[in-house]
């Protein structure tokens, strides 16, 4: 079964830094895209970054910069690197695994991060 | 940045009604468009994707049509598990972008 499971959530005070956890199983990370997207508390979904098969990486404005996303083959694990994070960072964040393009199933149940002081 | 834009926002409706829900690009994606619909304190699930391919396992009643701008959920007859957020998200460039979302709730 193809399942996600993500962790490191959290509350975290303005300026902090967290690193998010999302572990694979019935598939392989890297032979795929994979995003976070992350949906804040009433609101929609918005794509945060997405890492290529092949490496590539790729950043919304509001976290280029602060964010790192990356994986660990030998852990078939991706991450989410927050530093400098921000009030309007408090959402539900979630790690989904691209089906042969952008388009994503199945997305992990999500972890909060709450920044607040 | 593509703007998504949704229309409506909420919608109530009856089971057994047909529903169709807009979904308007800034500008042409082609057909590189996927819906996903989520329920309360749940994740996203997709639907469809490249604007009318039916995910496997997904009810034969929802359908997506479309292309360049212009984008359709439509589900043929609502049924109690349908009601939920839908969300369109165009895959054209990065970065990906979402709609803002269709509540269908019971009327």
């Amino acid at each position: 079964e193809v399942q996600l499971v993500e962790s490191g959530g959290g509350l975290i005070q303005p300026g902090g830094s967290l690193r998010l956890s999302c572990a694979a199983s019935g598939f392989i990370v890297n032979t795929n895209y994979m995003s976070w997207v992350r949906q804040a508390p009433g609101k929609g979904l918005e794509w945060v970054s997405v890492i290529q098969s092949g490496g590539s990486t790729y950043y919304a404005d509001s976290v280029k910069g602060r964010f790192t996303i990356s994986r660990d083959d030998s852990k078939n694990t991706l991450y989410l690197q927050m530093n400098s994070v921000r009030a309007e960072d408090t959402a539900v964040y979630y790690c989904a695994r691209g089906k042969a393009d952008n388009w994503y199933d199945p997305w992990g149940q999500g972890t909060l991060v709450t920044v607040s002081s | 940045d593509i703007q998504m834009t949704q229309s409506p926002s909420t919608l109530s409706a009856s089971v057994g009604d047909r529903v169709t829900i807009t979904c308007r690009a800034s500008q042409s994606i082609s057909s590189w468009l996927a819906w996903y619909q989520q329920k309360p304190g749940k994740a996203p699930k997709l639907l469809v994707y490249k604007a009318s391919s039916l995910e496997n396992g997904v009810p034969s009643r929802f359908s997506g049509s479309g292309s360049g701008t212009e984008f359709t959920l439509t589900i043929s007859s609502l049924q109690p598990d349908d009601f939920a957020t839908y969300y369109c998200q165009q895959y054209h460039t990065y970065p990906l972008t979402f709609g803002g979302g269709t509540t269908v709730e019971i009327k």
